[in-house]
């Protein structure tokens, strides 16, 4: 069955230091998979995708198919990457619909 | 960029009463949205597909005849919660892909806070 996990629910760190979110999946296709971001009191907005390959507000995140993973990183955080983080897998096969993860929520602490 | 808006944004009513919750895709098409639940800190839970001009796909364990979907136009889907209880209480999210971009990622709108009393 396709399955998007987020084992922290919460991740605190300092100014500064290094993040890693992660994300593992299941699925037997050839997963496309997003980050998302949900700001305090704002709407779900895409982060990044890993077909584009982008860094995006210095994030990067890499497929690892052996691995089935995911993980959201970044070398610096800052107080204003505080926020809710979902990874999604898109699933072609079921008319193109998202699932999600449980969802990690970032505390960057100054 | 690719807008999604929702209404209303928050929503009080008593049980036994029902209500409407519109999604509208503001400047592009969708053949297809999507309607989910979230609870406080938790995953978006996909309830159901809207199909702009067929039914809706109900996602397993989701009522189809308490939570209406009717999706008339590209750029318009409705989510009917009919005869809430408290229990429906919670944070309903629409959101659309644009058509002309294939399974491009999906745009979100800012949700409904709806609080069955």
């Amino acid at each position: 069955a396709q399955r998007v996990t987020q084992p922290e629910k919460l991740l605190s760190v300092f100014k500064g230091a290094p993040v890693e979110l992660k994300c593992n999946y299941s699925y037997s296709g050839s997963p496309e998979l997003f980050w998302y971001v949900q700001y305090s009191r704002q709407r779900l907005q895409l982060l990044l995708r890993h077909i584009s390959r982008e860094s995006i507000k210095g994030f990067t995140a890499d497929l690892n198919k052996g691995e089935t993973s995911f993980h959201l990183k970044k070398p610096f955080a800052q107080e204003e990457d505080s926020a809710m983080y979902y990874c999604a897998l898109l699933l072609y096969n079921q008319g193109g619909k998202l699932i999600f993860g449980q969802g990690t929520e970032l505390s960057v602490k100054p | 960029g690719a807008v999604v808006s929702q209404h209303p944004s928050r929503v009080i009513c008593k049980s036994g009463t029902s209500v409407k919750i519109e999604c509208r895709s503001l400047d592009f098409q969708a053949t297809t949205m999507f309607w989910y639940r979230q609870f406080p800190k938790q995953s978006l839970m996909l309830m159901a597909t809207s199909n702009e001009g067929s039914k809706a796909t109900y996602e397993q364990g989701v009522e189809k005849d308490k939570f209406l979907i009717n999706h008339a136009s590209l750029t318009l889907s409705t989510l009917t919660v009919t005869s809430a209880h408290p229990e429906d209480s919670s944070f309903y999210i629409c959101s659309a892909r644009d058509r002309g971009q294939g399974n491009s990622p999906l745009h979100f709108g800012n949700g409904t806070r709806l609080t069955v009393t």
